[in-house]
């Protein structure tokens, strides 16, 4: 099985960076994703890991360790429209099932 | 090119009625799944199907729950008789190959209040 954990809240201001991180233990790892969920809405696909480095796209990059079990979501520049949560996802090798985090709420102050 | 669809967008019931979702997935899309968010959690997998079978319904609470997906197209999950620890947002995804080894893109959810 797997084991997601990362913060449940962050705040940041308008412009600035921020790092939300994701450690995971798992039997069997098959890729990292990261999703954004505004409120009552769908989560959206933002990015996926699934080699040891960063991933750059746009304003956002995500980084994974396999051997740390460790992976981070970087947004640059932000935006008002970044407030959401943003979910961690750990893919299981075989089952190919994903097991998400409880997500890391941010928001995001003029 | 059209997202996940899901129906109804919300919907309230009363303890012990039956209630049913409808989804559709991207065109092409080989692999469905059913997930189930309660609130402030991540989706939790109920079930995932690769085109008309379900590969993997280990988490579905096979007593009152049920899901089909006769044409390998759209889908719909049912519960029967709903109890109040259902309300929750029920979520459908999709991805474009077999064995889950893509992306999955999810529908906006079904929201259910059970009373």
């Amino acid at each position: 099985g797997q084991n997601i954990d990362q913060p449940t809240e962050m705040t940041a201001t308008e412009g600035a960076i921020v790092q939300i991180n994701c450690t995971y233990q798992t039997s069997g790892f098959n890729g990292l994703f990261w999703y954004q969920q505004h409120a009552g809405e769908a989560p959206t696909f933002l990015s996926y890991n699934v080699l040891d480095g960063l991933e750059e796209k746009g304003r956002f990059s995500s980084f994974l360790s396999r051997s740390k079990g460790y992976s981070y979501l970087l947004l640059k520049e932000l935006q008002m429209k970044d407030s959401a949560s943003y979910l961690c996802a750990a893919r299981s090798a075989g089952s190919y099932q994903l097991t998400f985090g409880k997500g890391t709420k941010l928001s995001v102050i003029p | 090119e059209a997202g996940v669809v899901q129906s109804p967008r919300y919907k309230i019931i009363e303890k012990k009625q039956p209630v049913a979702f409808w989804c559709n997935p991207i065109s092409g899309h080989n692999t469905l799944y059913w997930y189930l968010q309660n609130l402030g959690q991540g989706p939790e997998l109920l079930i995932r199907y690769e085109n008309e079978e379900a590969v993997d319904d280990s988490q579905l609470p096979k007593d009152r729950f049920s899901a089909e997906r006769l044409k390998g197209v759209d889908s719909t999950l049912k519960i029967q008789p709903a109890e109040l620890g259902d309300s929750a947002v029920y979520l459908c995804a999709s991805s474009l190959g077999v064995g889950g080894q893509e992306t999955q893109y999810f529908g906006p959810g079904t929201r259910l209040l059970v009373l």
